[in-house]
């Protein structure tokens, strides 16, 4: 199956400092990528969609200033935390769709492994 | 809007047994239903995949069916092990797009 990757796999970081998240397809092109953040025994909350090329589209309540996304190749989005607070330590998970599936395969979401980040 | 939910939120059985989890949802106007595995601490493992137009898929000892109209999904495990152990998680799109809203999850727990 399709491979996503992400780097790195968790961060330790001082407050105020910003992080970034790189999220990579390995095989496939991903046209849209999807980051999630995931807080302890809850499920995937949705953050943003984001599209190859084009601005990310935000859920209602997340801030576009605060997580910063930038999907400028086929095959890789990046997530920036900045001015990072105790509050957004998380686990951050992205997924992917290869828009060339073959039909019987649309819309299958391929995750990475997730990044946990404390911030202190 | 899509709603999602997942029953039992939790299961501990004992090895070997087989099992049954459920997922329903609000809006069966969808293209596809997904089902995955989490580890602690660990991203989503991709189980099956059930298109709209498919009633269900294999994979191993996992079947998943899909019912559209009632807006159902169940995944059954057969010959539950140990390595079974995680939480399962259903997810399934709005109508008209493929951006999955999520279960709370199944937590499965099969001690040997």
């Amino acid at each position: 199956g399709a491979v996503v990757s992400q780097h790195p796999s968790w961060v330790i970081c001082k407050s105020g400092t910003s992080v970034k998240i790189e999220c990579r397809s390995l095989d496939f092109q991903a046209t849209t990528m999807f980051w999630y953040r995931q807080f302890p025994k809850q499920s995937l909350m949705l953050m943003a969609t984001s599209n190859e090329g084009s601005k990310a589209t935000y859920e209602q309540g997340v801030e576009k200033d605060k997580f910063l996304i930038n999907h400028a190749s086929l095959t890789l989005s990046t997530l920036t935390v900045t001015s990072a607070h105790p509050e957004d330590s998380s686990f951050y998970i992205c997924s992917a769709t290869d828009n060339l599936a073959a039909s019987g395969r649309l819309g299958e979401q391929f995750f990475g492994p997730g990044t946990r980040l404390t911030v202190l | 809007k899509q709603e999602v939910t997942q029953i039992p939120a939790a299961l501990s059985v004992p090895e070997g047994e087989n099992l049954v989890l459920n997922c329903s949802f609000t809006d069966s106007a969808i293209y596809n239903l997904q089902w995955f595995r989490q580890d602690p601490g660990k991203g989503l493992t991709s189980l099956l995949l059930i298109q709209s137009s498919q009633r269900e898929q294999t994979s191993g000892r996992l079947n998943a069916s899909l019912d559209k109209s009632s807006g159902r999904s169940t995944l059954y495990i057969a010959a539950s092990q140990p390595g079974d152990s995680a939480t399962y998680l259903c997810a399934v799109p709005s109508g008209g797009s493929y951006i999955p809203t999520f279960g709370r999850g199944t937590s499965l727990i099969v001690h040997p």
